[in-house]
């Protein structure tokens, strides 16, 4: 069983370019998270979808940032300008129904420069 | 609101030591509890959870108890190995929240050979 798979790895750019993180989810998982991690901050959930419908976006730093997921097995995160803040690794994850654990992908570490 | 309050590393330990992480909890209802282990350059692996007070949940010699009096969920390994060196987050889902999971700032464990 494929695990979160999460793409890039890395990414690194300059300020201002307009970045897209990438996410599948493990196939039959009907919620999907996304979040980010720093050593400021630690773990931040920024959205998540139920059946591919974004319940709950109060965690969007701005709206800079943007999520989609158009499929129950894609889900897109954006970033348009970027900025150095936004460096960090951004994680996400999938739970097969409410309640239940939730797998995480290994990450897409971001360095704007 | 909700929020999860773990011990600050990192904690260094010998090789077959005993290790205590310390987690308490503030929530509205009555939660889940989740202690979940990252290991450098992964992604959250869930370690174990349990869901309602006086459960103990149990993985590769890792055991917390559900403590409701004392809103407590506290990791324990016996003796520890090398391998075991990684961060652990304490975390908490609430349904009243949704399925969304509130972690504590992570705690980095270091284990010496």
């Amino acid at each position: 069983d494929a695990g979160v798979i999460q793409s890039p790895r890395h990414e690194v750019t300059e300020m201002g370019q307009e970045v897209t993180l990438r996410c599948k989810p493990i196939s039959g998982h009907d919620y999907l998270f996304w979040y980010r991690q720093t050593m400021m901050r630690g773990l931040e959930l920024l959205i998540y979808f139920n059946n591919n419908v974004p319940i709950d976006d109060s965690g969007m730093p701005e709206d800079r940032f943007s999520a989609k997921m158009p499929n129950a097995s894609f889900s897109t995160l954006k970033i348009q300008p970027s900025e150095p803040r936004d460096s960090a690794v951004y994680f996400c994850a999938s739970s097969l129904e409410q309640h239940q654990p939730q797998h995480f992908g290994d990450g897409t570490r971001l360095s704007i420069l | 609101g909700d929020s999860v309050t773990q011990m600050e590393g990192p904690v260094t330990l010998s090789e077959e030591a005993f290790l205590t992480i310390n987690c308490t909890y503030t929530a509205t209802g009555y939660p889940s509890l989740f202690w979940y282990v990252q290991y450098p350059g992964e992604g959250l692996q869930l370690l174990l959870k349990a869901t309602k007070a006086d459960d103990k949940g149990s993985n590769k010699g890792f055991e917390a108890t559900y403590r409701k009096e004392t809103t407590s969920f506290h990791l324990e390994k016996g003796s520890v190995q090398v391998s075991d060196s990684a961060v652990y987050f304490c975390a908490l889902s609430e349904r009243a929240a949704g399925n969304k999971l509130t972690f504590g700032g992570g705690t980095r464990v270091l284990v010496k050979p």
